[in-house]
């Protein structure tokens, strides 16, 4: 079954405690992204990943950092979590340039 | 930059009424235009595309139209299910990339 997927599905964690959302396409698709959701503001794109070793900043990159050493995964890497992290992250993948992007099940994150 | 503007929810209505929801978009280039639909507890489905004007996307009784002199996609259905009940977000993906630009979102809430 052709799928994205994300663990964990849900985190709580504290401030300044390094965490790592795995995300990984069973599609080989080569562009991949990361999107975060907050109430009133819609979906925003934090990274995304054109292909392999080729990453860059979307709208709201402060904060994240991504991979993208193999074609099927692209991690989300919080550092240094903070408060305002906060909010429910979805990964997407899709091939080729404008076609349907997929979505994962989301990752619910709380960072006290 | 592009954006979406899609109307405030929560959207209430009663099993088989007739079902809008707004959209507009800002755009310099020529984008695809989508709805997503997300149901509780789960990742963006896509619902309906469109990749050009006057093109209309259609899908489980949902139709939307692509109305560049209007610039607008709005999304209608004929007669509501309790089921219909979710998020739907409207999106454009900008011309030539994969990167996806969401409005807001609209909660529809259908009672039998």
């Amino acid at each position: 079954e052709a799928q994205v997927t994300q663990n964990p599905r849900y985190l709580i964690t504290v401030t300044g405690k390094k965490l790592t959302v795995t995300c990984s396409q069973n599609m080989n698709h080569e562009y991949m992204s990361w999107y975060r959701q907050d109430p009133g503001l819609g979906l925003r794109q934090i990274y995304y990943s054109m292909n392999v070793e080729v990453t860059d900043k979307g709208d709201v990159p402060e904060g994240y950092k991504v991979s993208r050493k193999e074609k099927r995964n692209f991690p989300l890497i919080l550092e240094s979590p903070s408060p305002n992290q906060t909010s429910l992250y979805f990964c997407a993948s899709s091939s080729p340039t404008g076609e349907t992007q997929y979505f994962g099940p989301g990752t619910r994150l709380l960072v006290l | 930059g592009d954006s979406v503007t899609q109307m405030e929810g929560p959207v209430t209505l009663s099993e088989e009424a007739f079902l809008t929801i707004n959209c507009t978009y800002t755009a310099t280039g020529y984008p695809s235009l989508f709805w997503y639909v997300q149901y509780p507890g789960e990742g963006l489905q896509l619902l309906l595309k469109a990749t050009k004007a006057d093109d209309k996307g259609s899908n489980k009784g949902f139709e939307a139209t692509y109305r560049k002199e209007t610039t607008s996609f709005h999304l209608e259905k004929g007669s509501v299910q309790v089921s219909d009940s979710a998020v739907y977000f409207c999106a454009l993906s900008e011309y030539n990339t994969d990167k996806l630009i969401f409005g807001t979102g609209t909660r529809l809430q259908v009672f039998p």
